[in-house]
């Protein structure tokens, strides 16, 4: 167990319709990275927030939209969803403070999306 | 960007055995990290070990141990005394130290599917 808890576990929603994930990271991380996994795409960087800001972007569609709570979850928003937006979403955490940013990315179980 | 390379889409190995994973990448940083994460069928991503780029000598962590050749980008992971346990997709990733628009997210590779059998 790293930790890191994401709800739900799967979701399953038709095409045009807005989902939330949600993300607890591990207790003292301040850094949040959502991945999204995919067959045809691998595991791609979507965003980072960094004690509640955002602080680097990936290859995230406009569609989606993230934020981190002052109580450090974060919550990645899915909107207009389509077909290809099926994926494993993976939330992970590092970045205690006092550590070096050089630590470890510590990922959640995935919650796995369905669209159709 | 920096490129994470996995030749070998899928490997098998018998169980006591001793496998080979390969990962190469492609950076024109001297400082970074490298990861191996394993993702058995429950989807879990596990980190396996990490190396610094800094450090010369290889990481090791019980049975998981790499071969860190710096100037050649190359990156393996060798399991050894195979279990079944072991069976899982195998990830590379790469770590930069200077953040870009990227921050400090990881490259990962496309993934070595390990069969261990009996």
């Amino acid at each position: 167990d790293s930790g890191v808890t994401q709800t739900p576990k799967h979701l399953i929603t038709a095409t045009g319709q807005r989902v939330t994930l949600r993300c607890s990271p591990r207790s003292g991380d301040l850094s949040v990275y959502w991945y999204q996994q995919s067959l045809d795409q691998g595991l791609q960087f979507l965003i980072q927030y960094y004690n509640g800001e955002e602080r680097a972007k990936g290859n995230i569609l406009e569609r989606f939209s993230a934020q981190q709570f002052p109580d450090l979850h974060s919550e990645l928003n899915l909107s207009s969803l389509e077909l290809g937006d099926s994926a494993l979403y993976f939330c992970a955490s590092s970045s205690r403070p006092g550590q070096r940013s050089t630590d470890t990315q510590y990922f959640g179980p995935g919650t796995r999306l369905t669209v159709l | 960007a920096q490129t994470v390379t996995q030749s070998q889409p899928e490997m098998s190995v018998q169980e006591a055995e001793t496998v080979t994973l390969s990962c190469t990448y492609d950076t024109s940083e001297s400082d970074y990290y490298l990861f191996w994460y394993k993702q058995p069928p429950s989807r879990q991503m596990i980190l396996v070990i990490r190396q610094e780029a800094y450090k010369q000598q290889n990481a090791t962590e019980n049975r998981f141990s790499v071969n860190f050749q710096k100037a050649a980008k190359s990156f393996s992971l060798k399991i050894s005394d195979s279990q079944l346990g072991d069976a899982a997709m195998y990830f590379c990733a790469y770590r930069t130290l200077v953040p870009s628009n990227s921050g400090y997210a990881l490259n990962f590779g496309k993934g070595t599917s390990l069969l261990v059998t009996p």
